[in-house]
Order: C-alpha cells, then sequence, then structure tokens
C-alpha cells in the first residue's frame, strides 16, 4: 500500500518552455504532498508544500511563479516548471505522506 | 531549516563485510528516517525511528536513534550487490512536520 506515482519519468524540453509534472497517490487520499528536487550528487532539497483545496506554500529562495503547484484532488498535485531555463534541469521527486514517508519514482527534467 | 551531515560520504567494500553508517545533526530531532535511492529513482523507506533509544531491524539493516536525539546510525550486516546505492537520513523540519530536511547522504558502492 501507499503507493505514489509520478509522471513522466523523464522529460527533454526546449528552454522557454513550460513542463507539467503529475504526482499521484494511488491507494490513499493525500491532503498534503512535497516537492524535492536534486541536482545531481546532491541530496534531496524541499521545494514547496501542496496543499489539497489551497495554495501550496514555498521554501525559501523558491519562485512561487515559477513552479506552479496545483492540488485539485486528494490523489493528484502537479508541479509544473514554466519558462524552462537549462538551469532548471534536475531530478524532481514528489513525496506523499501515509506514515514514514512514500516518494515517487522521480522526473528527470532536461532543458535543452 | 536543520542540517544533516552523513558520514561517511562514500564507502567502497567488498560483498559480504559490514557496513556502518551515521547521521548527525545541530538540533534535536523527534523522528529518525533513513531511505536508500537506487541511480535515477526516489528513495525507498527502510527504517523509521519515533523514539529515542529505539534499535529497530529490518531484515539485514539496523538503525538506533541516539540518546541525545542528535544522531542516528544505520548498519547494514553481510552487505550483497544489490545493497549499492545511496543512503539518507531524514528528519521533519519540526516537532509534528511532515515536511523532511534530508542528510547529505552515504554513497555504498561494492568492489567485486
Amino acid at each position: 500500500g501507499a503507493v505514489v506515482s509520478q509522471h513522466p519519468s523523464w522529460v527533454i524540453c526546449k528552454s522557454g518552455t513550460s513542463v507539467k509534472i503529475e504526482c499521484r497517490s494511488l491507494d490513499f487520499q493525500a491532503t498534503t504532498m512535497f516537492w524535492y528536487r536534486q541536482f545531481p550528487k546532491q541530496s534531496l532539497m524541499l521545494m514547496a508544500t501542496s496543499n489539497e483545496g489551497s495554495k501550496a506554500t514555498y521554501e525559501q529562495g523558491v519562485e512561487k511563479d515559477k513552479f506552479l503547484i496545483n492540488h485539485a484532488s486528494l490523489t493528484l498535485s502537479t508541479l509544473t516548471v514554466t519558462s524552462a531555463h537549462p538551469e532548471d534541469s534536475s531530478f524532481y521527486i514528489c513525496s506523499a505522506r501515509d506514515r514514514g514517508g512514500n516518494f515517487g519514482s522521480g522526473t528527470r527534467l532536461t532543458v535543452v | 531549516g536543520q542540517q544533516l551531515n552523513q558520514s561517511p560520504q562514500s564507502m567502497f567494500i567488498q560483498e559480504g563485510e559490514d557496513v556502518s553508517m551515521n547521521c548527525t545533526s545541530s538540533s534535536i530531532f523527534n523522528t529518525w528516517l533513513w531511505y536508500k535511492q537506487d541511480p535515477g529513482e526516489g528513495p525507498v523507506l527502510l527504517i523509521a525511528l519515533y523514539k529515542a533509544g529505539e534499535l529497530t531491524s529490518n531484515g539485514r539493516l539496523t538503525a538506533q536513534f541516539g540518546i541525545t536525539r542528535k544522531d542516528s546510525f544505520l548498519n547494514i550486516s553481510a552487505s550483497i550487490p544489490s545493497d549499492v546505492g545511496i543512503y539518507f537520513c531524514a528528519g521533519p523540519y519540526n516537532f509534528g512536520n511532515e515536511k523532511l530536511t534530508f542528510g547529505t547522504g552515504t554513497r555504498l558502492t561494492i568492489i567485486p
């Protein structure tokens, strides 16, 4: 149980375009989901907390207008990277806490 | 947020050897989580610790919640090839908070 599904697993996009990443809790409801970013050979850094039915809360230094989060249902949160640039290339991972922290399989974003 | 420092940063061992790694914090944690991350994947929860002094096992893995609540240890006995990966400790930002801060990671490599 407590499976978190993330899609797509990888995406390549052109600089200036937007990319949407989906995070779903498959067998439980998640009023709160979390989005992390991981640069190569580094640890996971929390970007924002996605709250069902309300605005996301962002960590210091994360641009809310660039990383749009929508949590329209109890099983789905989306992260949209707007006007992507090469420096946004990273591994994005979502999490939904059932108990102990369940993570999606991640999305490798490459901006060219 | 709190900083979690993991030691060692990397380990090169032979199959069958035991492994020990630790995680230290500058502040008190009330929960310690240990994750393993394979390349290109999200982290997978190995062990969760909720009480100071707690010692918990999961197969060949054993983790302990330090008495001071500022550290935790993870041991792997009789390592096998599938143990290769990066091990992260993590803890909540604040008491009762579901947001996690991750350690710097320990990369485990098994030498053939």
